[in-house]
């Protein structure tokens, strides 16, 4: 069963800093996503990215975040300079193009948590 | 933002009885619709989903239920195995095969054997 893998698993860091979570979708997928969930609440998308470029952000996505597709399976968040409050699990999904099987559907990696102290 | 909504934090029930979970949207554009399953230190896992042209889809012991006018879907799970304990999490999105999933906040089931 082909699977979104995430690293790191948990990432602590100290605020202010800068942080890289990373995830390798499904081979053939073409859409991409990066989701999170602060503990306790709601899965909240963050942004969407398709055909090297983002196709939708949330007003949660600011100028701290970006996102980059830097090889052909890679897919990763960065948080430029971290707040306590993006403290939370990490999400990266992703599917298949329009007119594949399940292409509706979006494949979840285990996520990545990450604490800023 | 209350799009999704699930009004039920945890559902508490035997084992071999049914499972029925709630969800609420208020957006009338939505389309397609999800269920995935949560366990702790998990990503969410696909469950079942229905596109809002059918009103029920059934997929061995999950059937999900889509009452339009009333803007509610409901997930049946019979019989209940302590196996399904886990947070199921009803998503929405535009577009049959249109961009991110709306979540509800989830609902936690218990199944007790």
């Amino acid at each position: 069963e082909p699977e979104v893998t995430q690293t790191p698993s948990h990432q602590v860091t100290q605020m202010g800093q800068e942080v890289i979570l990373r995830c390798v979708p499904i081979s053939n997928h073409l859409y991409f996503y990066w989701y999170r969930q602060i503990l306790g609440q709601k899965v909240e998308f963050l942004v969407s990215f398709y055909n090297n470029e983002i196709s939708e952000k949330s007003e949660i996505f600011d100028d701290q975040f970006s996102v980059e597709r830097p090889d052909g399976s890679n897919f990763t968040l960065k948080i430029r300079s971290t707040k306590l409050e993006d403290s939370a699990m990490y999400f990266c999904a992703s599917r298949p193009g329009q007119g594949y099987s399940g292409a509706n559907v979006l494949t979840f990696g285990a996520g990545s948590r990450l604490t800023v102290l | 933002d209350q799009q999704v909504k699930q009004n039920s934090p945890s559902l508490s029930v035997q084992e071999g009885r049914i499972s029925i979970l709630n969800c609420d949207y208020t957006n009338s554009m939505f389309d397609y619709f999800l269920w995935y399953k949560k366990y702790p230190a998990e990503g969410p896992t696909f469950l079942i989903s229905i596109s809002s042209i059918k009103d029920k889809n059934e997929d061995g012991r999950f059937t999900v239920f889509l009452n339009k006018s009333a803007k509610h879907l409901s997930l049946h799970i019979v019989p209940s195995q302590p196996g399904d304990s886990a947070v199921y999490f009803c998503a929405a999105s535009l577009m049959e095969y249109g961009n991110k999933l709306v979540f509800g906040a989830g609902t936690i089931l218990r199944v007790k054997s």
